[in-house]
């Protein structure tokens, strides 16, 4: 049973760096099926995608956070991480980690997502 | 603003049909698969349906996804009340070079 726990400070002051990280359990998260991703939703409204790591570490960013996020995975530790720098209130939201998987259907790209944690709540403030 | 454009809210009735629709572009929804997660109150999202039209093991033949052109739409038929819930439609967009979803769409059951 694939589980996925994220865990991190719940509050962030202003213009610090927010740290979370994402405990992989019933599975390896060196196989190279699967994308570790980090999603946010703030209050009452959508999911936005922050960016993916793979088990090499290459990783990939939402261009419109790309200067302040770093994404890194710890095998050893089946882990998962993410740091978002010079944060703000418009970063409060609940983070999300998750599994994609990545493949093609009738010659098109297939990406989903199909196993989350539960997310945390990261408040910015003062 | 989100990249695909879903109606805020739907509603209907125990054991209606009801459709949610999800619309995109050419460098999204008209180039990959769509994907629909349902996120109940105070939970994570999940993955309800993947590759357009596939169910994950466990979820009920009442949800079935389908697409054309630019277009997805979600329906649920035989409406029950623990439907009550937020879904996003999802896709992978080739300007962005990264996945997006729609803004949502909060299901009531009347």
């Amino acid at each position: 049973q694939v589980q996925l726990q994220e865990s991190g400070p719940g509050l962030v002051t202003p213009s610090q760096t927010l740290s979370l990280t994402c405990t992989l359990s019933g599975g390896s998260i060196s196989s190279p099926s699967y994308y570790w991703t980090w999603i946010r939703q703030p209050a009452g409204k959508g999911l936005e995608w922050i960016g993916r790591v793979y088990t090499s570490g290459s990783t990939k960013y939402h261009p419109s956070l790309k200067s302040r996020v770093t994404m890194s995975i710890d095998t050893s530790k089946n882990q998962f991480a993410l740091e978002l720098s010079s944060v703000t209130a418009a970063d409060t939201a609940v983070y999300y980690c998750a599994r994609a998987r990545r493949g093609y259907t009738d010659g098109l790209e297939a990406y989903y997502f199909d196993y989350w944690g539960q997310g945390t709540l990261v408040t910015v403030s003062s | 603003q989100a990249v695909l454009t879903q109606p805020p809210s739907a509603s209907g009735t125990p054991g209606q049909r009801v459709s949610i629709s999800c619309s995109g572009s050419s460098s999204n929804i008209g180039s990959n698969t769509v994907n629909w997660y349902q996120q109940l109150p105070g939970t994570a999202p999940k993955l309800l349906i993947y590759s357009n039209n596939q169910r994950p093991s466990g979820v009920p033949d009442r949800f079935s996804g389908s697409k054309s052109g630019t277009s997805a739409s979600l329906a649920i038929s035989g409406l029950q009340s623990e439907d009550e819930a937020d879904y996003y439609c999802a896709t992978w967009d080739d300007s962005l070079n990264g996945p997006v979803f729609g803004g949502g769409t909060k299901l009531t059951v009347l």
